[in-house]
């Protein structure tokens, strides 16, 4: 049960440059959300999923795209990456709300620099 | 914003020690999250309550809703213990909008 596969682990970027970090979980989850981990703040979320084709914007989404064509596939898209989007990006996913266990799962994260 | 406060922020203890880190949030939650990370590691999701308590080895996780608040717990510490301990809330028709997340408690177990 591989859980959440994000890649890649590590990516610098210079600026204006565009990449997509991939998400995929085998667990059948409805919800998968991106955060961003930054020193000194929680972890905050840029987007987020509850089912295929569906997709909505959270705390910090200026700069980033995604979409769900597939319950399985989350990526997010830097569009022309800044220097402020240097971070750690994680993808988490779920059960909805009154599935399962509710417990979280996450990816290893992506360290991504912005030159 | 509603606003997830963690305390303390660092914690440094002696291995064996029993160690306390509390969490709380200022309105009606559906559930809160535990979570562990390690330095240069990923995320880990220890518990997840809505009221009462869990236990899972040596960590214990509490929540009295009334008072919003939540502690987690962590008997005969250890040095592997030392990580980042994370509270996260789902606030009340938050639905799945995300999680409010703490800034995290910073615990280092010294052998």
């Amino acid at each position: 049960n591989a859980g959440v596969t994000q890649t890649p682990k590590f990516q610098v970027l210079k600026t204006g440059q565009s990449m997509t970090l991939q998400c995929a979980q085998d667990m059948n989850h409805e919800y998968m959300s991106w955060y961003r981990q930054d020193p000194g703040m929680g972890l905050r979320l840029i987007h987020y999923s509850v089912g295929a084709g569906i997709t909505d914007q959270g705390e910090v989404p200026n700069g980033y795209n995604v979409s769900r064509s597939t319950t399985e596939d989350f990526p997010l898209r830097l569009l022309s990456a800044a220097p402020s989007q240097t971070s750690v990006y994680f993808c988490a996913s779920s059960h909805a709300a009154g599935e399962g266990t509710g417990e979280l799962f996450f990816g290893e994260g992506s360290r991504l620099t912005v030159l | 914003k509603n606003e997830v406060e963690q305390s303390p922020q660092n914690l440094t203890a002696q291995e064996g020690e029993f160690i306390t880190i509390n969490c709380s949030y200022s309105v009606g939650i559906s559930a809160l999250h535990w979570l562990q990370q390690h330095p240069g590691g990923g995320i880990v999701s220890l518990f997840m309550l809505s009221s009462g308590k869990k236990k899972h080895g040596r960590l214990i996780a509490t929540i009295n809703i009334q008072e919003k608040h939540s502690s987690l717990h962590i008997t005969a510490s250890h040095p592997r213990d030392s990580a980042v301990y994370i509270c996260a809330v789902r606030y009340s028709g938050g639905g799945a909008d995300g999680l409010t997340f703490g800034k995290g408690t910073h615990l280092i177990i010294q052998p």
